[in-house]
């Protein structure tokens, strides 16, 4: 059984660009949320979907967007970048059941330039 | 509004210590607590929750935590440290009201010296 898996492993890119994160969920999750974790700072909620809808939202700008498929899988977009976006992204998935326990993916290293 | 803090930004036992981590959160309504472990370049792999069954929770690699309403804490302990603990702590509090949302820590990271 696969767990949350995400991608790109790494990224870089250069600032006034755009990025899409991608996301899947553990098998059995239907809702995904999103973090940032700045270096040596624990992680940050960006926001969380579910029935492919933003169902709560962090203290982010509005660069930062997201969707989720059908199938329950998930895409974070940031538009605009800034050096300060630089951060390891992190995807977790829960199911409406047990909202509160949420299984992380490996991250999504971004670094701005 | 939630928060939490985690007291030392680092803590450093000897392989066969007992580690302790400490974590005290903020709530207004009953909290749902985790600890949180992370390897470096990885993600985060859940340690233990507690959701308002048992006060003291068990969790994997040894680790267990005890919810203290009165002290609003939720410290880490584990008997024996073994070099595979080192690694950044994360504590993170959510509530029935947060639909999910977790609210962390800054992290403790801890060292195992042999």
């Amino acid at each position: 059984d696969a767990g949350v898996t995400q991608s790109p492993t790494h990224l870089i890119k250069t600032r006034g660009q755009q990025v899409t994160l991608r996301c899947s969920p553990k098998s059995g999750h239907d809702t995904v949320s999103w973090y940032q974790q700045a270096l040596g700072q624990g992680p940050q909620f960006i926001f969380q979907y579910y029935e492919e809808e933003e169902r709560q939202r962090g203290n982010f700008p509005d660069r930062f967007s997201g969707h989720q498929f059908p199938n329950y899988s998930s895409e974070l977009n940031v538009n605009a970048l800034l050096l300060g976006d630089s951060a390891l992204y992190l995807c977790a998935s829960s199911s409406q059941g047990l909202r509160e326990t949420q299984y992380f993916g490996p991250g999504t290293r971004l670094l701005v330039l | 509004a939630q928060s939490v803090t985690q007291l030392g930004s680092h803590v450093s036992v000897s392989e066969g210590a007992l580690v302790l981590l400490r974590c005290n959160y903020s709530s207004s309504v009953p909290p749902y607590l985790f600890w949180y472990v992370q390897y470096p370049n990885q993600g985060l792999q859940l340690l233990l929750k507690y959701t308002s069954a048992a006060t003291l929770v068990k969790g994997i690699n040894g680790f267990e935590a005890e919810f203290k309403k009165s002290e609003t804490s939720f410290h880490l302990t584990k008997p024996s440290a073994h070099m595979s603990d080192a690694a950044e702590y994360f504590c993170a509090v959510s509530s029935d009201n947060q639909g999910g949302k977790l609210i962390f820590g800054q992290g403790t990271e801890l060292s195992v010296k042999p």
